[in-house]
């Protein structure tokens, strides 16, 4: 059973413009919220995250959105950049619990 | 400061064998994590390990087992290998802190014929 999803599994954007990632959760007793970014041979690394108590966290070009009442988050990329052309995951996990539950991941590709 | 290596890059087994996977954490972090990312899929928990105990496992049965030793490195060992266990194994470390990121190797890419 999938708990996270990303619902698209590609995003082609032009260079400048904003890159808008969306992810979907079921489990209402997540409280955590992660995005990876993943490129080819690598591991994922992080991104940004947010918590359940705020409905947005910005770092640079990056913005996380929370929405809890329909248990959906978005990314946004602003302006994107050829160099943001990778996977990207979202994960979630439970208040105090280890595990993080990964949807299966949008592949963004910046056009110059 | 010394990210998280894993090793081997890549091997192939048979089905039946079995498969050692290892992990040494980032210095510092004494959580280490174990994901198996099949085709097209996103990292699915296979367990955790901190101070040398399981910490949290996720759907996997019992074949897949671990270690992790006291300079906080870490072994995933596969028994009984079956096709369906080729994929991506990634392990991420964090610090004592459960609740912030994790930081990921670049994975051991397994295929079972």
């Amino acid at each position: 059973d999938q708990q996270v999803k990303q619902n698209s599994p590609s995003l082609s954007v032009q260079e400048g413009r904003i890159s808008i990632l969306n992810c979907d959760y079921t489990n209402s007793m997540f409280d955590y919220f992660l995005w990876y970014k993943k490129y080819p041979a690598e591991g994922p690394t992080f991104l940004i995250s947010i918590s359940s108590i705020k409905d947005k966290n910005e770092d640079g070009r990056f913005t996380v959105f929370l929405n809890k009442s329909a248990k959906h988050l978005s990314l946004h990329i602003v302006p994107s950049q050829p160099g943001d052309s990778a996977v990207y995951f979202c994960a979630a996990s439970v208040l105090a619990g280890n595990q993080f539950y990964f949807g299966t991941g949008t592949s963004l590709t910046v056009i110059p | 400061e010394t990210g998280v290596t894993q090793s081997p890059t890549h091997l192939i087994k048979t089905r039946g064998q079995q498969v050692t996977l290892r992990c040494s954490s980032q210095s510092g972090h004494n959580t280490v994590s174990w994901y198996q990312q099949a085709l097209g899929q996103g990292p699915q928990f296979i367990f955790q390990y901190y101070r040398e105990e399981e910490n949290g496992r996720g759907n996997f049965p019992p074949r897949f087992s671990g270690l992790q030793f006291p300079n906080y490195s870490s072994e995933l060992n596969v028994n009984a290998l079956e096709l369906d266990d080729s994929a991506l194994y990634l392990c991420a470390s964090s610090p004592l802190s459960q609740r912030g990121e994790q930081f990921f190797g670049p994975g051991t890419r397994l295929t079972v014929l």
